[in-house]
């Protein structure tokens, strides 16, 4: 079973402050990654996307990507009431898998004033 | 931007009725899913399709089917539904791995959901 573990929330941060998200997977051949914010009762939006080592950054957005340790996160600077959400990591195999992307559990983030 | 649309943003049927979902998207995507979430229990596959009148079995297929007859459209149907299908259902759509396009899976893009109550 192709598992995707996400950091156990929820996670409360100062406003202005960096949140840190955490996602572990457990297939090595999974290629794509991708985070998503969900804000309650919506649907999940996406906010990055990540296919090699290393950083990428938009806006106060980065996500981190380490294929040997199997690991994947997410960083959040100068963190504001609206990035108050949940945030679900999803991977996805390589080949021939249809696209299909397994989602973790997800990680409830709160920012305060 | 990609716009993924589904037909209710909530809906209430009785147990035993024929329950048809409809998701409609215009990025001439050829993969398309049907998800439901459920507090606890995260996101869950149901079906989903590579191409025109091809599915695929997710991960919960029991209990439902589908139906995808044009590459734009894909609909998920609740046989006889039952109370343990009230859930919220998401639709979403992505491009495929296509050499020389793209070369790793692409995201998937949803719908606004749908909220179905099963009385």
């Amino acid at each position: 079973q192709k598992e995707v573990e996400q950091n156990s929330g929820p996670l409360s941060v100062p406003e202005g402050a960096i949140a840190s998200l955490n996602c572990t997977y457990s297939d090595r051949g999974s290629q794509s990654f991708f985070w998503y914010r969900q804000y309650s009762g919506k649907s999940p939006e996406l906010i990055m996307s990540i296919y090699s080592n290393g950083d990428k950054e938009d806006g106060r957005f980065t996500a981190q990507l380490n294929k040997a340790s199997q690991y994947v996160s997410l960083l959040i600077r100068d963190s504001q009431p609206s990035d108050s959400a949940t945030y679900l990591c999803a991977v996805s195999a390589g080949g021939t898998s249809y696209g299909k992307l397994t989602f973790g559990q997800g990680t409830i983030l709160t920012v305060h004033p | 931007d990609v716009k993924v649309t589904q037909s209710s943003r909530y809906l209430v049927k009785r147990t035993g009725e024929k329950v048809f979902l409809e998701c409609v998207q215009d990025m001439d995507h050829e993969n398309m899913f049907w998800y439901r979430q459920d507090p606890g229990l995260g996101l869950r596959l149901i079906y989903f399709s590579y191409d025109v009148k091809m599915k695929e079995k997710g991960d919960i297929p029991e209990g439902y089917s589908v139906s995808r007859e044009k590459k734009e459209r894909f609909s998920l149907i609740l046989e006889s539904a039952s109370t343990n299908q009230t859930s919220m259902y998401l639709c979403a759509s992505s491009f495929p791995i296509s050499s020389g396009v793209f070369h790793s899976n692409q995201p998937q893009h949803f719908g606004d959901g749908t909220r179905l109550s099963i009385l």
